[in-house]
């Protein structure tokens, strides 16, 4: 059982449409961190997020911690190819432990 | 970004045999990690370190062993390298517990 749930597992959505993606847990996170891995490479930092209840604005993409600290959403506004890739959820837990990841695909 | 260096990237090796992989940084950073990538299961942990001669257990250990004899090297030991170790081994670096992580581009180990 993974210690962060990501959901969905596949998204495959069409350029322009709007999408969010859930992170969670049981477990209270000091912080949370969003990455974002395309194919042949390591995954690369998003947004860190820390306090209960805050937003993160990115662009196009929204980051939420939930008030509790165990959960977070990622939405995406008018999706594009170029966001195309694996985003995975990390939180910190004396060590740094990923979900399994949501694979979104964005077709022109 | 760190600069951080895996070697070998791909590797094919035979059941029983030992196998280590390296992970070298050039940042200075305190923390080393260790993780494994398999379809469904996101990045596990396997061992992480906070410091030279600093390790501890992640998530998913047996089977492996790790040293840190220097700020800038991590290695990971697979003493007999089993099939179901066959996996996408990424390293990683934080400047300090709970910072962003820097990864590098992994090695894709195959176990026949």
């Amino acid at each position: 059982t993974q210690l962060l749930e990501q959901s969905p597992q596949f998204l495959s959505i069409q350029e322009g449409e709007n999408l969010t993606v859930y992170c969670n847990s049981s477990s209270v996170f000091s912080s949370l961190q969003w990455y974002r891995q395309e194919p042949g490479e390591g995954p690369v930092l998003l947004v860190t997020v820390v306090t209960g209840g805050e937003v993160k604005k990115l662009k196009r993409l929204t980051f939420q911690f939930g008030d509790a600290r165990k959960d977070s959403s990622l939405h995406i506004t008018a999706a594009q190819p170029g966001d195309t890739g694996l985003y995975l959820c990390a939180g910190d837990n004396n060590d740094m432990r990923f979900g399994a990841g949501t694979r979104l695909t964005v077709k022109p | 970004d760190a600069g951080i260096t895996q070697s070998p990237r791909h590797k094919v090796t035979e059941t029983g045999t030992p196998v280590t992989l390296r992970c070298h940084q050039t940042e200075n950073h305190r923390y080393m990690y260790w993780y494994r990538q398999d379809p469904g299961h996101g990045l596990r942990l396997i061992h992480y370190s906070y410091g030279v001669k600093d390790t501890d257990k992640g998530e998913v250990s047996d089977g492996y062993s790790v040293s840190r004899s220097k700020t800038e090297d991590f290695l990971l030991t697979l003493e007999s390298a089993t099939s179901s170790q066959t996996s996408v081994y990424f390293c990683a670096t934080s400047r300090g517990r709970g910072e962003k992580l820097f990864f590098g581009s992994g090695t894709q180990l195959s176990v026949l």
